[in-house]
């Protein structure tokens, strides 16, 4: 089976970088996403690590250790819109589906 | 292009009622999947389609029933709707040939049986 742990709740401050972590237990996967969903809103796709290392895509930041069994998604110059929930998931190796940690609440204060 | 549709929005069904939930997409993408989202719980797979005319389980299953008669179209079933049904459904699907795994997702439905 597959778990994918994340913290609950974030808060950080507008202009600071914060780091949403998540640690995973999984036979085998092909790779590691992001996606954001804001309050009453659906989940929309971030980004993507099928192999180890960083991805950057603007503010947006997602890295993957498949030995540390770990990946992270980075967000920089933080802005009140960032305000979201913010999902890991991954593609267990032979599947067609995603399977979702809990999310992460971030919280960006002023 | 509107993407992932799913009707109704929202719902009020009593314990024992049936519904049927109606998404559908016009990206022309082979895969189909249905989510329940519950407080705390993060996003889990009831059913999905790879295909127009097929159907799989998902981890959450026990409930529902799925058709997918045609490719833009996948369609959730609540034959008895119970009070632990009450969730907010989102439809999902993605393209087959793409390397890069994203899903597009409906607005969601809201579903509340009391």
């Amino acid at each position: 089976g597959q778990s994918l742990e994340q913290p609950s709740e974030v808060t950080a401050v507008e202009g600071a970088i914060v780091q949403i972590n998540c640690t995973y237990q999984t036979s085998g996967f092909y790779g590691l996403s992001w996606y954001q969903q804001h309050d009453g809103g659906a989940p929309t796709f971030l980004s993507y690590n099928a192999l180890d290392g960083l991805e950057e895509t603007g503010r947006f930041s997602s890295f993957l250790s498949r030995s540390d069994s770990y990946g992270y998604l980075l967000l920089q110059e933080l802005q009140m819109k960032d305000s979201a929930s913010y999902f890991c998931a991954v593609r267990p190796t032979g599947a067609n589906n995603l399977f979702f940690g809990t999310g992460t609440r971030l919280t960006v204060i002023p | 292009n509107a993407g992932v549709t799913q009707t109704p929005k929202f719902r009020v069904l009593k314990t024992g009622q049936s519904m049927t939930l109606l998404c559908a997409q016009d990206m022309n993408h082979e895969y189909m999947y249905w989510y329940r989202q519950d407080p705390g719980m993060g996003l889990r797979l009831i059913h999905y389609s790879v295909g127009e005319g097929t159907t799989a389980k998902g981890e959450v299953p026990d409930g529902y029933n799925v058709s997918r008669l045609k490719k833009q179209n996948f369609l959730l079933g609540l034959e008895s709707a119970a009070p632990s049904q009450t969730s907010v459904y989102f439809c999902a699907s993605r393209t087959g040939t793409r390397i890069l795994y994203e899903q597009y997702f409906g607005p969601g439905t809201r579903l509340t049986v009391t």
